[in-house]
């Protein structure tokens, strides 16, 4: 089975400032990664993804994310915030070879002016 | 690329009572998923089809939910008696089968309130 963790509820940060969302998983077997974002009203876009090679994979919107195998994370960064990044942010992991998707409980993100 | 949709956006109902809610995915996207999202939490994971055929269902779907993909194309997803626990978002998503294009398109879902 597979489990991710996102270790922050909410996020806070002010505009221009960068940002870190941290997300760890656990799985018994390899896997692809996913970081979506939902916007208010909007459905579930995908931001970036990794499936092999290098492990720093860069997404819309400026953001990007590094994958670490050996401490099982994926966390997602930018160096420098919008308002228009307010959203709420699910990592998420797909077992090679299976269809399902196992997202962890979301980050909100909320930019201060 | 007119995107998934869903209908209706908002569904409010009795306990009791049976509900359907439908998806219309991308039309070139072989791949549907259905989801679930309870207030602060992901999506969970129900069922996907590839084509018309159901490949797999989370033991989530109890015998109370059923879907359907007639003719490969929308999906109905029906709740019988519902309970309030069944008050969720309920997402729909469709994929290609391409390899590398490892991408779901997501629908806005629809919310279902269970009084």
């Amino acid at each position: 089975a597979q489990s991710v963790t996102q270790l922050d509820s909410q996020v806070p940060v002010f505009e221009e400032a960068p940002v870190e969302l941290r997300c760890n998983y656990s799985s018994s077997v390899s896997v692809y990664l996913f970081w979506y974002v939902q916007y208010p009203n909007q459905g579930l876009q995908l931001l970036l993804k990794y499936l092999s090679g290098s492990t720093l994979v860069k997404g819309i919107n400026g953001f990007e994310a590094e994958f670490n195998k050996s401490q099982t994370s994926f966390h997602l960064r930018k160096p420098s915030v919008h308002i228009s990044d307010t959203a709420e942010y699910f990592c998420a992991v797909r077992p090679i070879g299976a269809q399902k998707l196992v997202f962890g409980q979301g980050t909100r993100l909320t930019i201060n002016p | 690329d007119t995107g998934v949709s869903q209908d209706p956006r908002h569904k409010i109902t009795k306990r009791g009572q049976n509900v359907t809610f439908r998806c219309d995915p991308i039309s070139e996207h072989n791949r549907l998923y259905w989801y679930r999202q309870t207030l602060g939490q992901g999506p969970e994971f129900l069922t996907y089809f590839q084509n018309e055929a159901q490949l797999e269902k989370s033991r989530l779907l109890s015998d109370r939910f059923s879907a359907e993909r007639p003719k490969g194309s929308f999906s109905t997803l029906e709740i019988q008696r519902t309970e309030q626990g069944d008050s969720a978002m309920y997402l729909c998503a469709s994929s290609t089968t391409d390899r590398g294009n490892e991408k779901l398109f997501f629908g806005s879902g629809t919310q279902l309130s269970v009084l």
